[in-house]
């Protein structure tokens, strides 16, 4: 049993610079969705989607950021021309619906952003 | 007004005793009740979820939910070192996490 995966864990890169991150969430969960965590903070919604559908995107999410989720499988967060206020922890995490879930969401390890 | 408040930490607590975090939000919609823990530099891990009124236990940690109070606690009895994390309230309405901004928690040892 795996659970959410994220990569790369790890990103520096200087301001302007396009940047992608890749989650593969639970094989069974239909529900993906992208946080961003700033430091001392908990984390704030971003983006989810539902199977490839991408249902609800937070106002937060400046057009600077684009996510899609192509077969309903894993799930990419582009950010272009990156600014130093992106520095921050990306979050992934999936959860199943079913007619018992209230929407339990487990998260992968995180890539964290460092814009220089 | 934020839409989950945590109590300010940190709370420091000796081992063997009870942690007690205290959580209220303002969405009298909100649907579904969690609390995850946070390790630093990790990822939240979702350690108890609760949906109705009154008390949930698993293993040492119990949680309370009064939604006519909007209010969630976490009691984590026989606090242990590895017990020390951040934790997190998190309210769910709509498929959409709403995270207070966690409380730390030392347990001395």
């Amino acid at each position: 049993d795996t659970g959410v995966s994220q990569d790369p864990r790890h990103k520096i890169t200087k301001r302007g610079q396009n940047v992608t991150f890749r989650c593969d969430p639970i094989s069974e969960h239909n529900r993906l969705y992208w946080y961003r965590q700033t430091l001392g903070q908990g984390p704030e919604f971003l983006t989810y989607f539902q199977n490839e559908a991408q249902l609800e995107k937070s106002r937060l999410l400046s057009d600077r950021f684009s996510a899609e989720r192509p077969k309903g499988s894993f799930s990419t967060l582009e950010i272009q021309r990156t600014e130093q206020g992106d520095s921050a922890m990306y979050l992934c995490a999936s959860s199943l619906t079913s007619g018992k879930s209230y929407n339990e969401q487990f998260f992968g390890p995180g890539t964290r952003l460092t814009v220089l | 007004q934020k839409e989950v408040e945590q109590n300010s930490g940190p709370l420091s607590v000796p081992e063997g005793a009870i942690a007690s975090l205290n959580c209220t939000y303002s969405d009298r919609g909100s649907q579904s009740f969690f609390w995850y823990r946070q390790y630093s530099g990790k990822s939240p891990e979702l350690i108890m979820s609760i949906y109705s009124n009154g008390d949930k236990e698993d293993g040492r940690f119990t949680a309370q939910l009064n939604k006519a109070s909007q209010y969630v606690s976490l009691l984590i009895r026989d606090s242990q070192p590895s017990d020390s994390a951040t934790y997190l309230c998190a309210v769910n309405r709509d498929y959409k996490l709403s995270f207070g901004a966690g409380t730390t928690v030392t347990v001395r040892a």
